[in-house]
């Protein structure tokens, strides 16, 4: 069946970097993009782009473009969310999810179990 | 980007109670509406797609309608397993996401 892995919680300070992992398997890796998902304690999910791991092209949310880098391992079929400049209010739970499209709709499915990153001094 | 709003924030239900929330959308999006469920702990989950597309194995009681600006998750003889928390996501431009409404038990 079609999984997605993450890797486990960090502990960061403010200013520094952090990297998220996401394996998949039970699919055709190349086929279909990875979008990345937040959510801050008390608020409702904030995406912050998505990669091509077929291509490698990326594209982000205005809000996090300079900060966000998505990348892919083709050979390990994983791709990666790197986080730079934290602040306390990158605290949050990072999910990646698979793009599913038609004709007439898009959505994620399924999800990883997310990653707690947590950014205090 | 495309504001969505979910109303209530929360409501308290018992087992068999039907549960309805809804959504309402800054500008219309047509029907590029998704409803997830997210549990603490556990991988969010999509229920509905499309604004009425059941998701495969999700049970039929959820069910979801609406076009343009306005979005309802209807949730039928509510089961233990549901109490949970559920979001609305547009497709229909860069992603968002309501706020979210808790389902709590009563």
């Amino acid at each position: 069946q079609v999984q997605l892995v993450q890797s486990g919680a960090e502990v960061e300070k403010p200013g520094a970097s952090v990297q998220v992992s996401c394996r998949t398997s039970g699919y055709t890796f190349t086929d279909y993009y990875i979008h990345w998902v937040r959510q801050a304690p008390g608020q409702g999910p904030e995406w912050l782009g998505w990669i091509d791991p077929d291509s490698g092209d990326t594209k982000y949310a205005q809000k996090f473009q300079g900060r966000v880098t998505m990348t892919r391992d083709t050979s390990i079929n994983t791709v990666y969310v790197e986080v730079n400049s934290l602040r306390p209010d990158d605290t949050a739970v990072y999910y990646c999810a698979r793009d599913r499209t038609t004709v007439t709709s898009n959505w994620f499915d399924p999800w990883g179990q997310g990653t707690l990153v947590t950014v205090s001094s | 980007d495309i504001q969505m709003t979910q109303s209530p924030s929360s409501l308290s239900a018992s087992v068999g109670d039907t549960v309805t929330i809804t959504c309402r959308a800054s500008q219309s999006i047509n029907k590029h509406l998704n409803w997830y469920q997210l549990k603490p702990a556990k991988a969010p989950k999509v229920l509905i797609y499309g604004a009425a597309n059941l998701q495969s194995g999700v049970p039929s009681r959820f069910s979801g309608s609406g076009s343009g600006t306005d979005f309802t998750l209807t949730i039928s003889s509510l089961q233990p397993e549901d109490f949970a928390t559920y979001y609305c996501q547009q497709s229909f431009a860069t992603p968002t996401f309501g706020g979210g409404t808790k389902v709590e038990m009563k």
